[in-house]
């Protein structure tokens, strides 16, 4: 089974300023992927990086980058020069190859960026 | 980028109805799930479908059931609509072409039942 883990109900970031929100996780499956999905206020999931275990390089996505840890089990998304548009729900998820696609998702955090 | 659409978007029924949420895609992905997510919590998998004819039950326990008929189309139905099951579904897909596949997500139908 698959666990995530976000320990960040609510972050708050001034405008321009790079902000990290954190994601653990935990699984014996050697073959994972690793996910973050922003949720803005309308409610779609839209996605933002993925990051595969056996991926020697951090994942990066113009503003977004995820800062992988494989000996931590930490899959943190970085967003550089927030914007006001980000504030919303951030969602961190994993999907192991013996899930066959199904994803396990953390609790999420809101972000709030401050003008 | 997936192209995958939800109807309703937002629903307000009354106790005991039969209701069926649609949820189409068109990159003819042979994944789709459903997700069941509460006001500002985490997405709980209900249902899941590898391809047509081929439906599952996902972690979290639904009274709703699923059909996959064709690829496109993975409807949801709740037989006998109750105050509990208000919530939001979302509907999401991927394709197969790694081991770890990105799901795409419709917008979300936002059911409350009275």
């Amino acid at each position: 089974a698959q666990k995530i883990t976000q320990t960040q109900p609510g972050m708050f970031v001034q405008e321009k300023e790079a902000v990290t929100l954190d994601c653990t996780y935990d699984t014996s499956d050697p073959s994972y992927g690793l996910f973050w999905y922003k949720q803005p206020s309308s409610g779609e999931m839209i996605f933002l990086i993925y990051q595969g275990s056996y991926d020697q390089q951090n994942a990066t996505e113009g503003r977004y980058s995820l800062n992988f840890q494989k000996a931590r089990k930490s899959a943190n998304l970085v967003i550089s020069a927030s914007q006001l548009g980000d504030s919303a729900m951030y969602f961190c998820a994993m999907d192991a190859v013996t899930s066959y696609g199904k994803l396990t998702f953390g609790q999420g955090t809101i972000l709030t960026v401050h003008p | 980028e997936a192209d995958i659409y939800q109807t309703p978007r937002y629903l307000v029924i009354g106790t005991g109805k039969k209701i069926t949420l649609e949820c189409s895609q068109t990159m003819g992905h042979d994944k789709m799930y459903w997700y069941q997510q509460d006001p500002g919590m985490e997405l709980h998998l209900i249902h899941y479908s590898y391809g047509v004819n081929s439906t599952e039950k996902g972690d979290l326990s639904s009274e709703s059931t699923v059909s996959r008929i064709r690829t496109e189309h993975f409807p949801l139905t709740l037989e006998s609509a109750r105050p509990s099951h208000t919530s939001q579904y979302l509907c999401a897909s991927s394709e197969s072409r790694r081991a770890t596949d990105t799901q795409y997500f419709g917008p979300g139908t936002r059911l409350t039942v009275l």
